[in-house]
């Protein structure tokens, strides 16, 4: 069964400061692995999706990384701003094994940027 | 583009009532489309899904059902709800090899 964990649970950082988010999965078989953020009482909102032959994906100040093979993802968010406060959450898709491409979620981390 | 709807945003309801909660999905044909329950405190718990109209796929037993009777309609149902209804519910679409995107949620509590 796929397990994905998130560390840290919780992280505050000044404005302008560069921070990494930890994802990691048991599973390497994934077929995509997708970063999402939620604002509170708000649903997700998709950052960006990996595909399992990807590497790496770039949208604006974010950057993220896979390593499908350790089972890891990193979320790279540059020169953070209070407006980036947020739960991050990351899931993973499981290899074709149907269409339903349910996803495996993270309890994600509570990112917190002081102005 | 396309965008998804849920209603309604928030819903008190009394134990033991029934619960009706739509989505609906606009500008694509063909979703996938995913009912998630979100807790206080924890996470994202996948409760049914649909890859087509009447094929509903449960994923944890409870007293709870899902119905698809649209290509683009998702509804999830009790006819008797429990204080451990009471959650986040948030409705999702995607298609073959995409992300997957979110409905706005359904604050449901039930007293």
């Amino acid at each position: 069964k796929q397990e994905v964990t998130q560390i840290p649970a919780a992280l505050s950082v000044p404005e302008g400061e560069n921070l990494v988010l930890n994802c990691s999965f048991t599973d390497s078989a994934i077929y995509n692995l997708q970063w999402f953020r939620q604002d509170p009482g708000k649903g997700l909102t998709s950052l960006l999706l990996i595909q399992s032959s990807q590497r790496e994906q770039t949208s604006g100040r974010l950057n993220a990384s896979l390593d499908k093979s350790s089972g890891r993802s990193t979320l790279y968010i540059a020169a953070s701003q209070p407006g980036d406060s947020a739960t991050y959450l990351c899931a993973v898709s499981p290899a074709p094994s149907g269409s339903a491409r349910q996803l495996t979620f993270g309890s994600g981390t509570q990112l917190t940027v002081l102005p | 583009s396309q965008t998804i709807h849920q209603w309604p945003a928030t819903l008190v309801q009394p134990v033991g009532s029934p619960l009706s909660l739509e989505c609906t999905v606009e500008g694509t044909s063909n979703p996938n489309l995913y009912w998630y329950r979100q807790a206080a405190g924890r996470g994202l718990q996948l409760l049914f899904y649909s890859v087509g109209i009447g094929q509903i796929s449960s994923e944890v037993p409870q007293n709870l059902s899902a119905s698809r009777p649209q290509d683009r309609q998702f509804i999830l149902s009790s006819k008797k709800l429990l204080l451990s209804d009471s959650g986040f519910y948030l409705c999702a679409w995607t298609l073959v090899q995409q992300a997957q995107y979110f409905g706005p949620g359904t604050r449901l509590t039930v007293l």
